[in-house]
């Protein structure tokens, strides 16, 4: 059973950059042919993919986001991670590692982490 | 960018009766659309992939049909576990494409 588990801070100060990990456990993420992404969601709102990464190395990022989004993977680690720089409040959410597999649906999520953009 | 739309936004329904839950594509998706359910402070659970296959462990009351641009969700008598957010995704174009509807609330009559 695959299981993703986000950590990294919870307070980000605007204009700061918000860092997150996702720790890949039951499976490994250099055994290729999923894409390993990261999704975020506004309070009260809905599902918004921010971009993925693949085990070589190669990325993919939500054009409204591409400018700010970096997106990197630690195999030794089994861990991929996100860097949003810039932040402001509308970046506060709940940010979900996620896993996907080519052309097929996303099946396994971390539980999420809420991340508050605040001074 | 396909744009995924889902109507309604909430539907009140009593334990026992059927949901009937729409999703649109901008464009053709083919079957590639997936359904998710989201209870609150959890993250979605995959319930429908190719429009109509039932996830792992997903009860026979909930049924996914359409294809192309236009989907439907039915849950054929709602028990007191199925109300939540349910979400469409697309994921014809994946990758790099990705993307969800808004959501439509199933909340109690």
């Amino acid at each position: 059973q695959v299981q993703l588990q986000e950590s990294g801070p919870g307070l980000v100060k605007p204009s700061q950059t918000l860092s997150l990990t996702c720790t890949v456990s039951g499976g490994s993420i250099s055994s290729g042919g999923y894409y390993w992404s990261w999704i975020r969601q506004h309070p009260g709102k809905g599902l918004e993919w921010i971009g993925y990464i693949y085990y070589s190395g190669s990325t993919y990022y939500n054009p409204s986001l591409k400018s700010r989004v970096t997106i990197s993977v630690d195999t030794s680690k089994n861990q991929f991670s996100l860097k949003l720089s810039s932040v402001t409040a509308a970046d506060t959410a709940v940010y979900y590692c996620a896993r996907a597999e080519l052309a097929n649906p996303v099946d396994y999520w971390g539980q999420g982490t809420l991340v508050t953009v605040s001074s | 960018e396909i744009v995924m739309t889902q109507s309604p936004a909430t539907l009140s329904v009593s334990p026992g009766e059927r949901a009937t839950l729409s999703c649109r594509a901008s464009q053709s998706v083919s079957s590639n659309l997936a359904w998710y359910q989201q209870k609150p402070g959890q993250a979605p659970r995959l319930l429908i992939y190719g429009a109509s296959t039932r996830a792992t462990g997903i009860p026979a009351r909930f049924s996914g049909s359409g294809s192309g641009t236009e989907f439907t969700l039915t849950i054929s008598s709602l028990q007191s576990e199925d109300f939540a957010v349910y979400y469409c995704q697309q994921y014809n174009n994946w990758p790099p494409e990705l993307t969800f509807g808004g959501g439509t609330k199933v909340e109690i009559k």
